[in-house]
C-alpha cells in the first residue's frame, strides 16, 4: 500500500526558503507512469495546486507561483521536495503531497499525505 | 475565486441525496476528466470519483459522477453522519496546463 508523508519546518520567516520533503512509501518513486505533486491549503480555503513532477524532472507549476517555486526529486531516497520562497502569510497552509495518476486529461491525486501546516510569520 | 465553481454548502438529511455541481468551461471539464475529493478536517484528502465516473477501489456506490458539456456533478445517496465533510472538484487545465481545484462544497447532514 503507497504512503506518502510530508516532513519540513513548521515555521518559515517571510523571504525566507519554505522547504518540504515527501517521503514515499510502499513503491519505488521511479516505477510506473505517475507524476509526484504538491498541493497546499490555507487556512479557510481551498485547495490550490503547486506543481507536480516525473522523476526523470519532467515538472509543471502553477504559473501563478511558478517564479517561487522548484520541485526535484530524489529517487535513491525515495523522496521528492518543494522548495518555496515564502513572500509572507499568504504563503501560511497546510501543505500535502500526493501521486499524480494520469497526467493531463485524466489527472488526479491519490492517495495524498496527510499534510503538514507551515506558518509564514516573522 | 476559483475557475471551477462549486456551490459553497448543501445539506439534507440522513439518508436523503445530494448533488454537488462544478462548472467550468471547455479547456477544463468540457475536453477532460474530473476527479472528485472528499476531505474531513485535519485529515488527508480521499479520491472518490476519477475519470468523470469512476469509483476507485473501495469507495461505495452511493458516491456517483456524471459530467455534461462544461459541467460535471457528484451525488451522493443514503446520506450519512459520516459524510459531512468538503468536496472538491478538479480537473486539467488544457490552456493552462495546470490541475484545477473547485473552491469546495461544504456537506451538512441535518
Amino acid at each position: 500500500q503507497l504512503q506518502l508523508q510530508e516532513s519540513g519546518p513548521g515555521l518559515v520567516k517571510p523571504s525566507e526558503t519554505l522547504s518540504l520533503t515527501c517521503t514515499v512509501s510502499g513503491g519505488s518513486i521511479s516505477s510506473g507512469s505517475y507524476y509526484w505533486g504538491w498541493i497546499r491549503q490555507p487556512p479557510g480555503k481551498g485547495l490550490e495546486w503547486i506543481g507536480s513532477m516525473y522523476y526523470s524532472g519532467n515538472t509543471y507549476y502553477n504559473a501563478s507561483l511558478k517564479s517561487r517555486v522548484i520541485i526535484s526529486v530524489d529517487t535513491s531516497k525515495n523522496q521528492f521536495s518543494l522548495k518555496l520562497n515564502s513572500e509572507g502569510a499568504a504563503d501560511t497552509a497546510v501543505y500535502y503531497c500526493a501521486r499524480h495518476l494520469g497526467f493531463y486529461s485524466s489527472s488526479r491525486f491519490d492517495p495524498w499525505g496527510q499534510g503538514t501546516l507551515v506558518t509564514v510569520s516573522s | 475565486q476559483s475557475v471551477l465553481t462549486q456551490p459553497p454548502s448543501v445539506s439534507a438529511a440522513p439518508g436523503q441525496k445530494v448533488t454537488i455541481s462544478c462548472s467550468g468551461s471547455s479547456s477544463n471539464i468540457g475536453n477532460n476528466y474530473v476527479s472528485w475529493y472528499q476531505h474531513l478536517p485535519g485529515t488527508a484528502p480521499k479520491l472518490l470519483i476519477y475519470d468523470s465516473n469512476k469509483r476507485p477501489s473501495g469507495i461505495p456506490d452511493r458516491f456517483s459522477g456524471s459530467k455534461s458539456g462544461t459541467s460535471a456533478t457528484l451525488g451522493i445517496t443514503g446520506l450519512q453522519t459520516g459524510d459531512e465533510a468538503d468536496y472538491y472538484c478538479g480537473t486539467w487545465d488544457s490552456s493552462l496546463s495546470a490541475m484545477l481545484f473547485g473552491g469546495g462544497t461544504k456537506v451538512t447532514v441535518l
